[in-house]
């Protein structure tokens, strides 16, 4: 049982590039998110799909966007990257937040912009 | 939105001790608080939640304790083992709300 992967583990681009992060869960979760984490900031939301075909800005969205490909899949695409999102990217499935069911997280990725 | 702070940032006990990390939330509708435990270089785990219905749950030799009125929560982990060591995550969330905010972290170090 994986879970929820992620690809790529690490990342480095220059800025300017543009990249896809991937994610997909097997767990049959309607709710799938994007996360950033930065020293000292905690987890901070970027985009979030409450079920397939949709989705919805989080706190920190500027500069992302994201794709809710079936139930399974949920993209982060970084049009043009900057130094400012230099981070570590999780992404996360739940069940129903609505009734408080607990995140599972994939296993991250570290990008870096050069 | 809802604001989630907490405290400490860091924390070092000796080993067998008790830790206690403490959150505070602004939005008075949310009912929901998970604790998070991430060690280094691992992804995020949940160890324990608490709603709004309880003020205090137990799983050994962690608990949390909730105060609605005063809008914070605590986790207490006793007996400290080395293994404790890792960044602890509070959040919130609230019924009919898919979001879930996240406190800053605290690393707490547990010394041998």
């Amino acid at each position: 049982n994986a879970g929820v992967t992620q690809t790529p583990k690490f990342q480095v681009l220059k800025t300017g590039q543009s990249m896809t992060l991937q994610c997909a869960q097997d767990m049959n979760h309607n709710s799938m998110y994007w996360y950033r984490q930065d020293p000292g900031m905690g987890l901070r939301l970027i985009y979030y799909s409450a079920s397939e075909g949709t989705t919805d800005k989080g706190e920190v969205p500027n500069g992302y966007n994201v794709s809710r490909l079936n139930k399974r899949e949920f993209s982060l695409r970084l049009e043009s990257a900057a130094p400012s999102q230099t981070s570590v990217y999780f992404c996360a499935s739940s069940d129903d937040p609505q009734r408080g069911e607990k995140l599972f997280f994939g296993s991250g990725t570290q990008l870096s912009v050069l | 939105g809802e604001n989630v702070e907490q405290h400490p940032s860091t924390l070092s006990v000796q080993e067998g001790d008790s830790a206690v990390i403490k959150c505070t939330y602004s939005d008075s509708a949310s009912n929901y608080f998970p604790w998070y435990k991430q060690e280094l270089g691992k992804r995020p785990q949940l160890i324990i939640d608490i709603r709004s219905n309880v003020g205090e749950k137990k799983d050994q030799r962690i608990a949390v304790t909730l105060n609605k009125t005063a809008k914070h929560f605590s986790l207490h982990i006793t007996e400290t083992q080395p293994e404790d060591s890792a960044v602890y995550f509070c959040a919130a969330s609230r019924e009919n709300f898919n979001k879930f905010y996240f406190g800053s972290g605290t690393k707490l170090n547990v010394k041998p």
